[in-house]
């Protein structure tokens, strides 16, 4: 059963620090996608990620995927207070009754 | 462009009682997805339909019941609601099938439970 762990669940940080959001998956996967929720809102695609090695930036935001390590990482460079939000990661499988399973978000919150 | 429409947006019920929640696409979309939130839970996967005439149980099914309507429509079902069902619950589409596609979620919907 395919399972997503995402850690740290909760994080604080000062503006212009840099960390990173780590998601693992149990089993193996084609698809890799990282969403944004801000408070009371709905969700929002920031990245889907298709290929093992496979990097994406926006911004400040730098998502990559290890399919051998079954790991994928969102970094933050240099971080503002608009980033703050609850961001998760989300994998499904290919041809594989198209079920999508979310991890439990991390909570990032930026001090001014 | 309305995307993905969930109604209500707003319920409180008392034990016991049923009702359903609605969500409807726009965007032709083949896949829809009925998800619950709750604090510290991330995203649960209730039931999902890959297609019209098709559902698929999730990671929480029980207690909800599902009904495709069409392509358009999925409905969420509680049919003797219980105070663990407070909860926001998301509706969502994709295309679905072979090559990546992102979900479009609506608004959410907050029901509780007393």
């Amino acid at each position: 059963e395919l399972k997503v762990e995402q850690n740290p669940l909760f994080l604080s940080m000062q503006e212009g620090k840099n960390y990173t959001i780590y998601c693992n998956y149990s089993t193996t996967s084609d698809r890799l996608y990282w969403y944004r929720q801000d408070p009371g809102k709905s969700l929002e695609s920031l990245f889907v990620l298709l290929s093992n090695g496979a990097v994406k930036q926006e911004g400040r935001l730098m998502a990559s995927l290890d399919t051998k390590a079954r790991l994928s990482t969102l970094h933050i460079t240099a971080a503002v207070h608009d980033l703050s939000a609850t961001y998760f990661c989300a994998v499904d499988i290919l041809n594989r009754d198209d079920k999508i399973i979310f991890g439990k978000g991390t909570r990032l919150h930026i001090l001014p | 462009n309305a995307g993905v429409t969930q109604t209500p947006k707003f319920q409180v019920l008392k034990t016991g009682q049923s009702m359903t929640l609605q969500c409807a696409q726009d965007m032709n979309h083949n896949s829809m997805y009925w998800y619950r939130q709750d604090p510290g839970m991330g995203l649960r996967l209730i039931y999902y339909s890959a297609s019209e005439g098709t559902t698929d149980k999730g990671e929480v099914p029980n207690g909800y019941n599902v009904s495709r309507l069409n392509k358009r429509e999925f409905s969420l079902r509680l049919e003797s609601a219980a105070p663990s069902q407070t909860s926001v619950y998301f509706c969502a589409s994709r295309l679905g099938g072979a090559g990546a596609n992102v979900l479009t979620f609506g608004a959410g919907s907050r029901l509780t439970v007393l």
